[in-house]
């Protein structure tokens, strides 16, 4: 049974640096075409994808964002860290893990974690 | 960047109505496309991938159809936990997704 739990601050103050964690179980990211990725969804609009991480540390960020977001892991390949820099209220989320399946689209989501930017 | 357009924004119907969701991407996308529900307060379910596999336990009266840059998502006949958000998503480049459906009672 695959799961995924997003944690990180609920509120973050304009300019700062954003950090959320995806920690996961029943999935290896050491498994061939696996892959762990975010999503974001402002209050009352759509879904926005932002980054992913393959099994194989091969990395891929929205273009909109790209300059603004890391996605990383570590030796064990859990959890996965995704950092925001310079956020902004616009930024004001709820965010999600989610797990990939190795034909590209998200199978199991997190349940999600709400970020607030404010001052 | 690939652009998902979703119709209708909102659509309003009663229990055993046939329901179907129109998605159109802005280039080619062969059959690379999902749809998820969403539920408020919920994350997304994914209902359907590859424009047409149902994803195993979704329920058989939820069908997707469509190949390049027209999809539809259809409910055959609309129960009570189908009242949700739908949303397409290509993942032919990068991943994309449409701005949502809202299906509500009629």
């Amino acid at each position: 049974q695959i799961t995924l739990k997003e944690s990180g601050p609920t509120l973050v103050k304009p300019t700062q640096t954003l950090t959320l964690t995806c920690t996961f179980s029943g999935f290896s990211l050491t498994t061939s075409g696996v892959g762990v990725g975010w999503i974001r969804q402002p209050p009352g609009k759509a879904l926005e994808w932002l980054a992913l991480i393959y099994w194989d540390d091969d990395k891929r960020y929205s273009p909109s964002l790209k300059s603004r977001l890391t996605i990383t892991t570590d030796t064990s390949k859990n959890p996965v860290v995704l950092t925001m820099t310079n956020v902004d209220p616009v930024d004001t989320a709820t965010y999600y893990c989610v797990h990939v399946a190795p034909s590209y689209y998200f199978d199991h989501w997190g349940q999600g974690a709400l970020v607030t930017v404010s001052s | 960047d690939i652009q998902m357009t979703q119709s209708p924004s909102t659509l309003s119907a009663s229990v055993g109505d046939r329901v179907t969701i129109t998605c159109r991407a802005s280039q080619s996308i062969v059959t690379w496309l999902a749809w998820y529900q969403q539920k408020p307060g919920k994350a997304p379910k994914l209902l359907i991938y590859e424009a047409s596999i149902l994803e195993s336990g979704v329920p058989s009266r939820f069908s997707g159809t469509g190949s390049g840059t027209e999809f539809t998502l259809t409910i055959s006949s609309l129960q009570p936990d189908d009242f949700a958000t739908y949303y397409c998503q290509q993942y032919d480049d990068y991943w994309t997704f449409g701005q949502g459906t809202k299906v509500d009672i009629k």
